[in-house]
């Protein structure tokens, strides 16, 4: 049992290039989210999706956009990097998207852009 | 805007010590709180609480929630170097698809 799978672990990018980290669960969870942790600021949600086909913003969207085709991958693509999105970046996935569903953290993966 | 906030930021003990983390929080419609261990790679589950004074424990850990007083604390008693990490607390409400916020989280170093 897989649980949250991300990839890459580590990235490097020059400022304006593109990408996308992936993330994968194998655990049937309809809510998958984003998160990104800079030190000193705990964890923020980026983005999630609660169910195959929707998705919604969190607090910090700008700059980074999902989709969620399937049920189980949500990657998350940024479209032109910044070094402002130097950070890790942590994937989530829960049962449900409902009040008491604890939620699963895939390893991370730890971004700097140039 | 939903807020948790967690003290002390950061907290050096000896082994063997008792330490008390705390988490205050202010979310609409409060659902549920929950509290994670997290070294150096993935946050890892602790504990869920949603009723007032029903303590939850597992081995040293145990934490308690005053839904009044809009709190929560996490214990850990005898203390092991192994316990040393950011321990993470995240308040769940009623917004957002009942979105996780989370606080600082609050070093924890444990010297032998």
């Amino acid at each position: 049992n897989a649980g949250v799978t991300q990839t890459p672990k580590f990235q490097v990018l020059k400022t304006g290039q593109s990408m996308t980290l992936q993330c994968a669960q194998d655990m049937n969870h309809e809510y998958m989210s984003w998160y990104r942790q800079d030190p000193g600021m705990g964890l923020r949600l980026i983005h999630y999706s609660v169910g195959a086909g929707i998705t919604d913003q969190g607090e910090v969207p700008n700059g980074y956009n999902v989709s969620r085709s399937t049920t189980e991958d949500f990657p998350l693509r940024l479209l032109s990097a910044a070094p402002s999105q130097t950070s890790v970046y942590f994937c989530a996935s829960s049962p449900a998207g409902g009040p008491y569903n604890e939620q699963f953290f895939g390893p991370g993966t730890r971004l700097t852009v140039l | 805007e939903d807020k948790v906030v967690q003290s002390p930021l950061s907290l050096v003990v000896h082994e063997g010590d008792t330490v008390t983390l705390n988490c205050s929080y202010e979310v609409t419609n409060f659902r549920s709180l929950l509290w994670y261990k997290q070294e150096k790679k993935a946050p890892t589950f602790l504990f869920m609480l949603t009723s007032s004074g029903i303590e939850k424990k597992s081995g040293r850990l145990s934490s308690i929630l005053d839904k009044k007083e809009l709190f929560s604390i996490l214990n850990i008693t005898a203390t092991q170097t192994g316990d040393s990490a950011v321990y993470l607390c995240a308040a769940r409400g009623e917004g957002s698809n009942y979105k996780l916020t989370f606080g600082k989280g609050t070093l924890l170093t444990v010297n032998p």
